[in-house]
């Protein structure tokens, strides 16, 4: 079991472009939750998907940010045309049910120059 | 109100001391409380998890009591260790109703000889 991977592990990207994370979920787990963490503000709950269906994007930023969850193997946070302050490290976990354990991913570490 | 709730922002104790990490939560349904740990550069890892009222639940020399009556999580260790400085996160599953998740905002544990 490789647990949850995230791609790329670091991304930089300049002010303007699109950044696209990528998470892998463990294997059998319904429940996939993306998470952003800064020195400032801590850890924020950004979404979470269950059975591969959006259940809670309250902590999206409602412009420029989107997650999908076209399979259940994958999911992907999408940025559109970053800003500095979206940099921060992005976490992926998942779990086999919304009240169990997370498991989480290494994180991507996006700095937006 | 925030549904989970760490009082503390940052701890810091000399090594033996006792500690107590205050969690407190507010849900309508019965609820899943989890503390996390997370270490320098690394992802959280779950640390303890309990929906039993009134039953302690231990890890690692760390323990945790869930009082449904007081809505309340707390996280204690009667010796800490220089190892044990990290963030601590409290969260909050919910049973039922929109099975939301909720994170605290952290507690930094620093331990110092």
């Amino acid at each position: 079991n490789a647990g949850v991977i995230q791609t790329p592990r670091h991304k930089v990207t300049g002010k303007g472009q699109e950044a696209t994370l990528w998470c892998e979920p463990i294997s059998g787990h319904s429940a996939v939750f993306w998470y952003r963490q800064t020195i400032v503000q801590g850890l924020e709950f950004l979404t979470y998907f269950r059975n591969q269906a959006p259940i809670d994007d309250s902590g999206m930023p409602k412009e420029r940010f989107s997650a999908q969850m076209p399979n259940q193997s994958h999911s992907t946070l999408k940025i559109q045309s970053t800003q500095p302050q979206d940099s921060a490290v992005y976490l992926c976990a998942s779990s086999w049910d919304i009240y169990a354990e997370q498991f989480f991913g290494p994180g991507t570490r996006l700095t937006v120059l | 109100g925030d549904s989970v709730t760490q009082t503390e922002g940052l701890v810091t104790l000399t090594k033996g001391l006792p500690v107590m990490l205050n969690c407190t939560y507010q849900t309508t349904y019965s609820p899943f409380l989890f503390w996390y740990v997370q270490h320098l550069n690394e992802a959280p890892k779950l640390l303890l998890k309990s929906s039993t009222d009134n039953k302690r639940t231990e890890h690692q020399g760390f323990y945790a009591t869930l009082h449904k009556s007081s809505s309340s999580f707390h996280l204690q260790k009667s010796s800490v260790q220089l190892s044990d400085s990290a963030l601590y996160f409290c969260a909050l599953s919910e049973s039922a109703g929109y099975q939301n998740f909720y994170f605290g905002k952290g507690t930094s544990l620093t331990v110092i000889p």
